[in-house]
């Protein structure tokens, strides 16, 4: 099973700055990563799929990068309703798993 | 707009089996992709616990698998879960996902085991 681990665990940003979030995977997962982002009492919304392809809808502020066992998900600029918790999941090998989370919280 | 509805009992006793339906609206399950289930205990965070083909191939989580059963039905455009000899640990928000990268979710169903 490849375990992914996510990093910080939670970060405490102003809206306008940019947030970096890590997840790092125990195996290489090729570019087969997601990230998703989940607010209070909402099923989680898919965000990028494959490292680095934004989902349908999804605005340019959300970006991805990286491949192998190390990748990042970038906001380049915090909005209001981007203040949420974000996963990350891989679909390289079954079972398919998701990393721990980090919560996006407002300084 | 591909939408996904779980339907099912709210609360199982402990040793009893779990039973959720996912019903597809508005995309052919028989067409590409697979068809999943995710679950989120309160306050924590997702487990993957299977996912299906619209030929029938499954996969499913390890820690689960002796547990799990998902099918699926064409004719009706749906798929459903089976979990059984439920625990109290099973309790969570259950989640049907279309595709390994879940592109659309149901709005998920609250499943409390308690007796």
């Amino acid at each position: 099973e490849i375990v992914l681990t996510q990093s910080p665990a939670s970060l405490s940003l102003s809206p306008g700055e940019r947030a970096t979030l890590s997840c790092r995977a125990s195996h290489s997962v090729s570019n087969y990563l997601a990230w998703y982002q989940q607010k209070p009492g909402q099923a989680p919304r898919l965000l990028i799929y494959d490292t680095s392809n934004r989902a349908a809808g999804i605005p340019g502020r959300f970006s991805g990068s990286g491949s192998g066992t190390d990748f990042t998900l970038t906001i380049s600029s915090l909005e209001p309703e981007d203040f949420a918790v974000y996963y990350c999941q891989q679909r390289s090998t079954w079972p398919l798993t998701f990393g721990g989370g980090t919560k996006v919280e407002i300084k | 707009q591909v939408q996904l509805q779980e339907s099912g009992p709210g609360l199982v006793k402990p040793s009893e089996t779990l039973s959720l339906t996912c019903a597809v609206s508005d995309y052919p399950i028989s067409s590409t992709y697979w068809w999943g289930w995710i679950r989120q205990p309160p306050g924590k965070g997702l487990e993957w616990i299977g996912s299906i083909y619209h030929s029938g191939i499954t996969s499913y989580n390890p820690s689960l698998k002796s547990r799990v059963t998902i099918s699926v039905d064409t004719s009706k455009n749906q798929f459903s879960l089976k979990l059984s000899s439920v625990t109290a640990t099973d309790t969570a928000v259950y989640y049907c996902v279309r595709g390994r990268a879940a592109d659309y979710w149901g709005q998920g169903t609250l499943v409390t085991v308690s007796s």
